[in-house]
């Protein structure tokens, strides 16, 4: 099955700076990648998500990068503020094959002041 | 709310009592998604349904674990005689296609 490894597991920054957090995923056939933010005591968010038929997402201080061939997906936060702190997850899925994700073991991201 | 909606939001239980939790889907979605999640990691699939049809039980998923969407609406969760190990955050999940849209989640404890 599909395994999924996320990096760094914590991750800090200062305000304003970037916070870029990278993935791998084992199955060639994976073409579906949420990003998820989650909060303390609450359910993961959707952020951003891209395709395999796209290299590159933007959606305002948040990017993510697509490397199909090396198997590689990061998210890309600029201009950080203290609310993105929070954890975050990348997941792979293979569209039409029960469409159920695969998540990394998740990223802290701690935006310092 | 047009959200996917969870309930309880927390639950602690006696080790060996049976649980119940309830998912309510985002409406115009036919696929519902259990996963588990514990601390520290993300959430692992459990199950998942195509409007009333369960599709797919992850092995996580022992036999002490069902769970039912009667109408194709609403799915509950049950888990007969808990134990400890079971001890964790249940995510329900619905999606139109690929898009996964998360509940809050019910908060399992087992003493």
């Amino acid at each position: 099955g599909e395994n999924v490894e996320q990096h760094p597991s914590t991750l800090s920054v200062q305000e304003g700076d970037s916070a870029v957090i990278k993935c791998t995923y084992s199955d060639s056939a994976s073409n579906y990648f949420p990003w998820y933010k989650q909060e303390l005591g609450k359910g993961p968010q959707l952020i951003i998500d891209i395709r395999s038929n796209v290299g590159e997402k933007k959606d305002q201080r948040i990017a993510v990068t697509l490397n199909k061939t090396a198997k590689h997906f990061s998210l890309h936060i600029t201009e950080t503020q203290p609310e993105d702190s929070a954890v975050y997850f990348c997941a792979a899925l293979i569209t039409g094959g029960g469409n159920k994700l695969t998540f990394g073991t998740g990223t802290q991201l701690k935006v310092e002041l | 709310d047009t959200g996917v909606s969870q309930d309880p939001r927390h639950k602690i239980t006696k080790r060996g009592q049976n649980v119940t939790f309830r998912c309510d889907p985002i409406s115009e979605h036919n696929r519902l998604y259990w996963y588990r999640q514990t601390l520290g990691q993300g959430p692992e699939f459990l199950t998942y349904f195509q409007n009333e049809a369960q599709l797919e039980k992850s092995r996580l998923l022992s036999n002490r674990f069902s769970a039912e969407r009667p109408k194709g609406s609403f799915s509950t969760l049950e888990i007969q005689r808990t134990e400890q190990g079971d001890s964790a955050m249940y995510l329900c999940a619905s999606t139109p296609d690929s898009k996964a849209f998360f509940g809050q989640g019910t908060r399992l404890t087992v003493v």
